[in-house]
């Protein structure tokens, strides 16, 4: 059974650092990985998507990478704003799962100005 | 439409009462997600259409949960009799692919934020 944890669950940093936050899955047989942000009280956002044969994927100050075999990704954030403030969330997509999304628990994210 | 629209954005439902979830994909998208999201926890899938067709309702937690697609576009999730363990935020979620097409992430709605009294 695949399960998705995220390390750290919290992060308070000073604006302006670079940071890591990372993903680990059990079941290497995944189709992608996505991460999200999701706000307080707020809907999910998709930051990236990283298909199975990809290494990483970047989108500005974000840049996630995947190392399937080892079953980590972690999305790094460069130059962080207050506005990073979030629990961002990495899901799973399960080879032959009929497309259900496999979630872990989050790492909230507070950047200090 | 531009995204996935939700509604109502917040419903507060007494004990017992029947409620009704509105989904409105993103126009053309062939699969449509609902998750349930607990307090501090992550999505839990409820179940997925392709189309009008209900391919998997094996995450709907009781037979007090009904969701449809008729026209395979709008869907709506129902819960009757609600409990209080129902309160939760109900997230609906659509890809442009279908079963074979797997390459998509997923985009969401904002939630309708469900509490129970």
């Amino acid at each position: 059974k695949q399960e998705v944890t995220q390390i750290p669950a919290a992060l308070s940093v000073p604006e302006g650092e670079n940071l890591v936050l990372n993903c680990s899955f059990t079941d290497s047989a995944i189709y992608n990985l996505q991460w999200f942000r999701q706000d307080p009280g707020k809907g999910l956002t998709s930051l990236l998507l990283i298909q199975s044969s990809q290494r990483e994927q970047t989108s500005g100050r974000l840049n996630a990478s995947l190392d399937k075999s080892s079953g980590r990704s972690t999305l790094y954030i460069a130059a962080s704003q207050p506005g990073d403030s979030a629990t961002y969330l990495c899901a799973v997509l399960n080879a032959g799962n009929n497309r259900k999304l496999i979630w872990g628990l989050g790492t909230s994210l507070a950047v200090n100005p | 439409g531009a995204g996935v629209s939700q509604s109502p954005r917040y419903k507060v439902a007494k004990r017992g009462q029947d409620v009704a979830l509105r989904c409105d994909p993103i126009s053309g998208h062939v699969s449509l997600f609902w998750y349930q999201q607990a307090l501090g926890q992550g999505p839990e899938f409820l179940t997925y259409f392709q189309n009008e067709a209900q391919l998997d309702k094996s995450g709907l937690p009781s037979d007090r949960f009904f969701a449809e697609r008729p026209e395979g576009s709008v869907s709506t999730l129902k819960i009757q009799r609600t409990q209080q363990e129902d309160s939760a935020v109900y997230l609906c979620a659509s890809t442009p692919g279908g079963q074979g097409a797997l390459g998509y992430g997923y985009t969401f709605g904002s939630g309708t934020r469900l509490t129970v009294v």
